[in-house]
């Protein structure tokens, strides 16, 4: 049973706009969770790592939201660019465990 | 790709012949790991190394072995390659159990 959900499962925005990405997970206990882009082709890369007991991390025009009570996390895109357009890929490791819970990924796309 | 590489980065084979990928790195982090991505699954652990010598499995291994002789290198064998190990392979690493993992720049494996 997958254990991390994300949602939507893709979305189109225009340059320059906002977007808003859905992660929700029933891993327990929890360590820390992460958001990793993936550009076509090419492998993951961390954006942000957040642990329990941080509730928002950014990475340039990244914002990642964490609420460990409701198990729920988001991750925030600011003024898109075209260069956004990628996989984001929600992580949720539990403490001293080698194995990760990966999302399906969202896929943005963002048009000129 | 933090200092990892893949070879082969596309291979076509068929079914039933061995088929051997190789992941190195010049990070001489300790943990090492194999992934397979498809459409519509998160990416999902085959087998992982904790040194030299020492390899465990993940939780979709069946089908999958791994050697690794070297820090450097992690070998991963399909000994007899299926249609359903159609997938993009990816190798990670990480320093420490539980902490950021540095994805390779994947491999794309067709069985036909």
């Amino acid at each position: 049973k997958n254990q991390v959900e994300q949602s939507p499962q893709s979305l189109i925005i225009l340059e320059g706009k906002n977007c808003t990405l859905q992660c929700n997970y029933t891993v327990s206990p929890f360590s820390n969770l992460r958001w990793y882009k993936q550009d076509t082709g090419r492998g993951p890369v961390s954006l942000t790592i957040m642990t329990f007991s941080e509730n928002t991390k950014s990475n340039g025009r990244y914002t990642a939201t964490l609420d460990a009570d409701t198990k729920q996390s988001s991750l925030h895109i600011t003024a898109s660019q075209l260069s956004d357009s990628a996989s984001y890929i929600c992580v949720v490791s539990a403490p001293n465990d080698y194995k990760l819970s990966f999302g399906a990924g969202t896929t943005v796309t963002v048009r000129a | 790709d933090a200092g990892i590489t893949q070879s082969p980065r596309h291979k076509v084979t068929e079914t039933g012949t061995p088929v051997t990928l190789r992941c190195h790195q010049t990070e001489n982090h300790r943990y090492m790991y194999w992934y397979r991505q498809d459409p519509g699954h998160g990416l999902r652990l085959i087998h992982y190394s904790y040194g030299v010598k020492d390899t465990d499995k993940g939780e979709v291994s069946d089908g999958y072995s791994v050697s690794r002789s070297k820090t450097e290198d992690f070998l991963l064998t399909l000994e007899s390659a299926t249609s359903s190990q159609t997938s993009v392979y990816f190798c990670a690493i990480s320093e420490y159990l539980a902490i950021e993992q540095y994805f390779g720049p994947g491999t794309r494996l067709t069985v036909t």
